[in-house]
């Protein structure tokens, strides 16, 4: 079975401009959440969606916005770039998105704001 | 609030040695899950062992355990007989709920 996909794998965009990023869960999983990480701050929850639903939402400011798809996709965008975005973003999907679940995770983008 | 913490930023350990990495969290609530994931350098962050918080019994897999503390909200990974692929970033993460918290991360050096 495929695991987590993001695309792209790396991407360099200029202040001011926006960016989508695309995660594609693994098979028959339902819960798909983002997180932010950068080496001062560790990993930052941004969103959780399940079901094309947003049913979390960490404290990030309204430029950063996501969506699921009817076949879980989902995507994240960031309008407004700032330079404290570049990051790593990292995509997880979990089967049921019970707390219990485990989540699996993407290889992630990193994002460079320049 | 609910917070993860990792007082360790650092560790190592020789091959074949044991090695214990600390967590401690916060939290109001009583049931809840708690994980250990690794991130190797290719960044691929994979579990590699949950604890469930209504569950006495400490969870083990393998040369991985834990020694889950309720009361002293305390969740500590012990690596048994460490091995050079073990090396990467550990992060321990809190959920009550569907919302991962995770600490800030140890970075396990082993030594051959």
């Amino acid at each position: 079975k495929a695991g987590v996909t993001q695309t792209p794998r790396y991407l360099i965009k200029t202040r001011g401009q926006q960016v989508t990023l695309s995660c594609s869960p693994i098979s028959g999983h339902r819960s798909v959440s983002w997180y932010q990480q950068t080496p001062g701050q560790g990993l930052q929850f941004l969103f959780e969606y399940f079901s094309e639903t947003q049913r979390n939402k960490g404290n990030f400011p309204g430029r950063f916005s996501g969506r699921q798809f009817s076949n879980s996709r989902s995507e994240m965008n960031v309008s407004t770039l700032e330079l404290g975005d570049s990051a790593l973003y990292l995509c997880a999907s979990g089967l049921r998105g019970d707390r219990g679940s485990e989540q699996y995770f993407g290889p992630g983008t990193r994002l460079t704001v320049t | 609030a609910q917070t993860v913490t990792q007082s360790q930023p650092e560790m190592s350990v020789q091959e074949a040695e044991t090695v214990t990495l600390s967590c401690t969290y916060d939290t109001s609530e009583s049931d809840y899950y708690l994980f250990w994931y690794k991130q190797p350098p290719s960044r691929q962050m994979i579990l590699v062992i949950r604890q469930e918080a209504y569950k006495q019994q400490n969870a083990t897999e393998n040369r991985f355990s834990v020694n889950f503390q309720k009361a002293a909200k305390s969740f500590s990974l012990k690596i048994s007989d460490s091995q050079l692929g073990d090396a990467a970033m550990y992060f321990c993460a809190y959920t009550p709920w569907g919302q991962f918290y995770f600490g800030t991360g140890t970075s396990l050096t082993v030594i051959p």
